[in-house]
């Protein structure tokens, strides 16, 4: 079984650019995640997802952070404009039904100079 | 609001010996209570979990049991070995099929 995929795994943009991370969950899996792993931290979530509902996203900096999943399968997580503390690795995770263990994809490691 | 705190890294041990991470968690509810681990280049897989209060979550050696009286479900291994070095996490999910709650990690570095 594939496993959580994500892509591109490294970005390196300039403040006030903008950037985007793709996600694909377990295949099946209902519920989707976007957290943000700052270094020497543990991963925040920024939102989740049931399907393609919103269940979630009480911690996502909307003004400049966006996040789609609109055929309840893959997703986009979107920054724009980026700031220097953006600089995070963002992790995707997926649940068949909401509860039990997520699993994890290999993150994205954003830099932003 | 709810949160976890775990034990500060970065631990270092000898190969063989007994290792305890403490975890603590707030008391909102009837969490349930994971340890994730991510191992030097690789994403955060699960370790083990709990899922009500006195269970005891085991895996590959490591062992929590949750402590509802004390609010705690530390990480414990009788026999480390130099494959185990990785950062620990533990994450209690408060809402039963939404958000985990990272500790912020505990760096565990284990030497020949």
């Amino acid at each position: 079984e594939a496993g959580v995929a994500q892509s591109p795994r490294y970005k390196i943009i300039e403040k006030r650019q903008s950037v985007a991370f793709w996600c694909n969950p377990i295949s099946g899996h209902a519920t989707l995640y976007w957290y943000q792993q700052i270094l020497g931290q543990g991963p925040k979530l920024l939102i989740q997802f049931q399907n393609n509902g919103v269940v979630d996203d009480s911690q996502l900096p909307k003004d400049r952070f966006s996040a789609e999943r609109l055929k309840g399968v893959d997703s986009t997580l979107k920054i724009q404009p980026a700031k220097l503390e953006d600089s995070a690795v963002y992790l995707c995770a997926s649940t068949p039904g909401g509860e039990g263990e997520q699993y994890f994809g290999p993150g994205t490691r954003l830099t932003v100079t | 609001g709810d949160s976890v705190t775990q034990m500060e890294g970065p631990v270092t041990l000898s190969e063989e010996a007994f290792l305890t991470i403490n975890c603590t968690y707030t008391a909102t509810g009837y969490p349930s209570l994971f340890w994730y681990v991510q191992y030097p280049g690789e994403g955060l897989q699960l370790l083990l979990k709990a899922t009500k209060a006195d269970d005891k979550g085991s895996n590959k050696g490591f062992e929590a049991t949750y402590r509802k009286e004390t609010t705690s479900f530390h990480l414990e291994k009788g026999s480390v070995q130099v494959s185990d070095s990785a950062v620990y996490f533990c994450a209690p999910n408060y809402n039963q099929g939404g958000k985990l709650i990272f500790g912020q990690g505990t760096e565990l570095s284990v030497k020949p």
